[in-house]
């Protein structure tokens, strides 16, 4: 099954803005939009965001997800050591049947 | 506290059958759908199958079609994933996952291996 499209890698520096994107089609991200999921190493995915942006309690306001087309985007302002790690889309796709993930975006703050 | 707590992951040899659990508490289990999802050593995360509130409808992944059974015991708050004719690539951390993205749980490992 086709998965969604993620960079592998993004780096930035300290403090600065982080913007990672996620491209699938019209059965996936751009039907009802994605969810977005961060993991440190180690450790399971953490939700962050799900369609589009709505925000699970706990989550920074520094985090803000928005979707235009079939791209969803998830961007991290004022970016903080503890941002670093890797950063999941996910969305239900409705001619699978199925759930697709991207291949996630491993995000380094300089 | 929603809380997942999956069990059963180990060594199996190819060909083999392992039955995963994960015990759900803190929410009402039965008003959710439920998911495994899994990923490899190194890799990404994948969407390995989901199941209906009531247990009616399931979904798989094509790989694991014909081999994975997804189920549930809403009685007894827990989700299965019960694997026959295991392969080597089928090696991950399995998670059950409330949604199937909104709670994790810890996770277990399933190596299969000769």
């Amino acid at each position: 099954q086709a998965g969604l499209t993620q960079p592998p890698s993004v780096s930035k520096d300290l403090r600065q803005t982080a913007t990672l994107t996620c491209t699938g089609n019209s059965n996936n991200v751009g039907n009802q939009g994605a969810a977005w999921l961060q993991q440190h190493q180690g450790h399971p995915p953490k939700l962050l965001s799900y369609r589009n942006n709505n925000r699970p309690s706990g989550i920074s306001e520094r985090l803000s997800a928005s979707r235009s087309g079939n791209t969803a985007s998830l961007s991290i302002t004022g970016l903080q050591p503890e941002d670093e790690a890797d950063y999941y889309c996910s969305a239900w796709d409705s001619s699978l049947s199925a759930w697709v993930f991207g291949g996630g975006t491993k995000l380094t703050v300089l | 506290e929603v809380q997942l707590v999956e069990s059963g992951g180990g060594l199996v040899q190819p060909g083999g059958s392992l039955r995963l659990s994960c015990e759900a508490s803190g929410f009402t289990f039965s008003s959710y759908w439920m998911s495994w999802v899994r990923q490899a050593p190194g890799k990404g995360l994948e969407w390995v199958a989901n199941i209906k509130q009531d247990g009616s409808d399931k979904y798989y992944v094509d790989s694991v079609k014909g081999r994975f059974t997804i189920s549930r015991d809403n009685a007894k708050n827990s989700l299965y994933l019960q694997m026959n004719s295991l392969r080597v690539e089928d090696t991950a951390v399995y998670y059950c996952a409330r949604g199937p993205v909104e709670y994790w749980g810890q996770g277990t490992l399933v190596t299969v291996s000769s």
